[in-house]
């Protein structure tokens, strides 16, 4: 399966805790994004990075919330202190980063985190 | 801030018959995207059609995109029971900014 992949597909937490899911993207693919889908809505924009850095940060990237892609390939999301409020699905997507018009984002399955 | 709005919300229909969603959005776009969401689970790429294209068919599909007006339409010809999903539209660029989706139900 050549897709972009998320690990883990669940997780459950208590409140407070530190989390840490992991997107893994096409490979070739430059671009790497990460939104935040609760119940009933669109995805929401929380980041995306050319390669390894980190070109922008939604507002809704809170201080606890923190991503790294470290060689350009793999990215991490960490969420610190979880809260009730983050409970969501968390999807990954990655594009080639090529042409504006044309760039199409795939996305993961997607990691649904539920705090308690 | 969600910049498309998808209409209707919800839509339930027969398995054979048309299926038409609309997609309303805010700014100017290089391009704008059809996906699907099955239940609970991740996006599937549909369609993209370009700000300088009118129409554009991909199988059973047909997008439809008026820049004059900002709005898009996806049409599902045909449609079958597993169709039935949520399908979401989203505007271009670096993020997509998505709508809060049409929920389609096909009954068989």
């Amino acid at each position: 399966d050549t897709g972009v992949s998320q690990n883990p597909r669940h997780k459950i937490t208590k409140r407070g805790q530190n989390v840490t899911f992991r997107c893994d993207p096409i490979s070739e693919h430059n671009r790497l994004y990460w939104y935040r889908q609760t119940l009933g809505q669109g995805p929401e924009f929380l980041t995306y990075f050319q390669n390894e850095a980190q070109l922008e940060k939604s507002r809704l990237l809170s201080d606890r919330f923190s991503a790294e892609r470290p060689k350009g390939s793999f990215s991490t999301l960490e969420i610190q202190r979880t809260e009730q409020g983050d409970s969501a699905m968390y999807l990954c997507a990655s594009s080639l980063g090529n042409f504006v018009s044309t760039d199409t984002q795939y996305f993961g399955p997607g990691t649904r985190l539920t705090v308690l | 801030s969600q910049q498309g709005e998808e209409d209707p919300q919800a839509l339930s229909i027969q398995e054979g018959e048309n299926a038409t969603m609309n997609c309303s959005y805010k700014t100017s776009i290089n391009n704008l995207q059809w996906y699907r969401q099955n239940s609970g689970r991740g996006l599937v790429h549909l369609i993209l059609i370009r700000s300088n294209e009118r129409e554009k068919h991909s199988g059973r599909l047909r997008v439809t995109l008026d820049t004059s007006k900002k709005s898009s339409s996806l049409l599902i010809t045909a449609s079958r029971a597993a169709d039935t999903a949520s399908y979401f539209c989203a505007t271009d660029g670096r993020k997509l900014i998505f709508g809060q989706g049409t929920e389609l139900s096909v009954k068989p």
